[in-house]
């Protein structure tokens, strides 16, 4: 049963801390997405990779946050430093055909 | 640009009874439309897409939605509902294949 997973499940931080959230995305699709939930906001589109190349990171606080693929089965999200406005569930997201997006189960993050 | 409203941020009704959570959106172009699932703490679910065809679509779960283009809506319906239909329900549009924007979510309790 192919998924989409992501690690850590929960991050708990202090301000000023480096958080990094990993992704692991299903084998073979060939797009990746960030996105970050909150009860303000909604889902919001962070940042999306397709074959690993940064294809849009608009959506993405560029002073604090950064986004990568090393590798096809890894994708980041790191925050330096964290802020106690970034807590929020984040979502990562992967498609093959480019239309369907299958979530991972999220990394909810607290910044104290 | 596409943007998508959900007209019902809460909608309560009783098991067994038939339900419908409304979706409309506003784009310039041809779209793809979606209704996603997300129950607590879990990641999003795809119900059901509309890409092309016929404009009755049926998803998991017994759903289904129509496009109606003439109103741009895509409102998704169940005939009958059950308690663990209780979760979360957002639509999705994209222009660009790749690129979702959500609404802001409808949250479906199903009352005993």
């Amino acid at each position: 049963d192919a998924r989409v997973t992501q690690t850590p499940r929960h991050k708990v931080t202090e301000m000023g801390q480096e958080v990094t959230m990993r992704c692991q995305p299903i084998l073979g699709h060939n797009t990746v997405f960030w996105y970050r939930q909150t009860m303000m906001q909604g889902l919001e589109l962070l940042a999306y990779f397709r074959n690993r190349a940064p294809l849009d990171d608009s959506g993405m606080p560029k002073d604090r946050f950064s986004a990568e693929m090393p590798d096809a089965t890894l994708a980041t999200l790191k925050i330096q430093p964290s802020e106690p406005r970034d807590s929020a569930v984040y979502f990562c997201a992967s498609g093959e055909t480019g239309i369907e997006q299958f979530f991972g189960p999220g990394t909810r993050l607290t910044v104290l | 640009a596409q943007s998508v409203t959900q007209l019902d941020s809460q909608v309560p009704v009783f098991e067994e009874a038939p339900v419908e959570l409304r979706c409309n959106y506003s784009s310039s172009v041809s779209v793809y439309l979606f209704w996603y699932v997300q129950y607590p703490n879990q990641g999003l679910q795809l119900l059901l897409k509309y890409l092309s065809g016929s404009t009755l679509v049926k998803g998991i779960n017994g759903f289904e939605a129509e496009f109606n283009k003439s109103q741009t809506s895509f409102h998704l319906r169940k005939p009958s509902v059950h308690i663990s239909d209780t979760a979360e329900y957002f639509c999705a549009v994209s222009e660009v294949p790749r690129q979702l924007t959500f609404g802001s979510g409808t949250q479906l309790t199903v009352l005993p």
